[in-house]
């Protein structure tokens, strides 16, 4: 079965402290693996993925394919990360995205 | 042009309207996508359009017609809805629908639609 599991709802952190939002799959293959963020009002956009190992904002995320996890990290929040965060899964249908239910990021001052 | 875009941004439409949403892209990507998003929700696929093909439709009613009229245009053709059809109507586009190429895809801003 394919699927993303982000276990956290909602993920309260002050700033400046380091936040970590969680994701596992479950897939047979290799996974391509991407997080999207959805600011207030704003429009889903692609923050990472898998393959690039690049940094964004601060963010960064490993493929761990030994955990099945993709966990996103920031060593130091800051306010304006405050956003709804979705992990996905790029599934072997015709480009399907197989969304997480997503984590809502609050940075508190 | 990096953009997706969709038009109209809000629609309010009655049970017995017909009505369509439109979506445009020019990064040359040939494969293009319709979800719907609920509030707090992740989008849920609907659609899947594969140079300019049909090739997902993920059980959707069929109040919900869709058409590619060319690889730069997705529209999609409202009829007879119902009140839990209201949400956020989201259009995306990626290079190539194939497996192994991680390629994203791209979200435009939405079509936030009522049904009364």
């Amino acid at each position: 079965a394919q699927r993303v599991t982000q276990p956290e709802k909602l993920l309260s952190v002050f700033k400046g402290a380091p936040v970590e939002l969680k994701c596992n799959y479950s897939y047979s293959g290799s996974p391509e693996l991407f997080w999207y963020v959805q600011y207030s009002r704003q429009r889903l956009q692609l923050l990472l993925r898998h393959i690039s190992r690049e940094s964004i904002k601060g963010f960064t995320a490993d493929l761990n394919k030994g955990e099945t996890s993709f966990h996103l990290k920031k060593p130091f929040a800051q306010e304006e990360d405050s956003a709804m965060y979705y992990c996905a899964l790029r599934g072997n249908q015709g480009g399907k995205l197989i969304f997480g239910q997503g984590t809502e990021l609050s940075v508190k001052p | 042009d990096t953009e997706v875009t969709q038009t109209p941004k809000h629609l309010v439409m009655g049970m017995t309207n017909k009505k369509s949403l439109k979506c445009e892209q020019h990064m040359g990507h040939r494969a293009m996508y319709w979800y719907k998003q609920k509030a707090k929700k992740p989008p849920e696929l609907m659609f899947v359009y594969s140079y300019e093909k049909l090739s997902i439709n993920e059980s959707v009613p069929s109040r919900f017609s869709p058409e590619c009229p060319n690889s730069s245009l997705l529209n999609l053709h409202l009829h007879a809805l119902q009140p839990e059809d209201s949400a956020l109507y989201l259009c995306a586009s990626s290079q190539d629908p194939g497996q192994g190429t991680n390629q994203p895809q791209h979200f435009g801003d939405g079509t936030r639609l009522s049904i009364l």
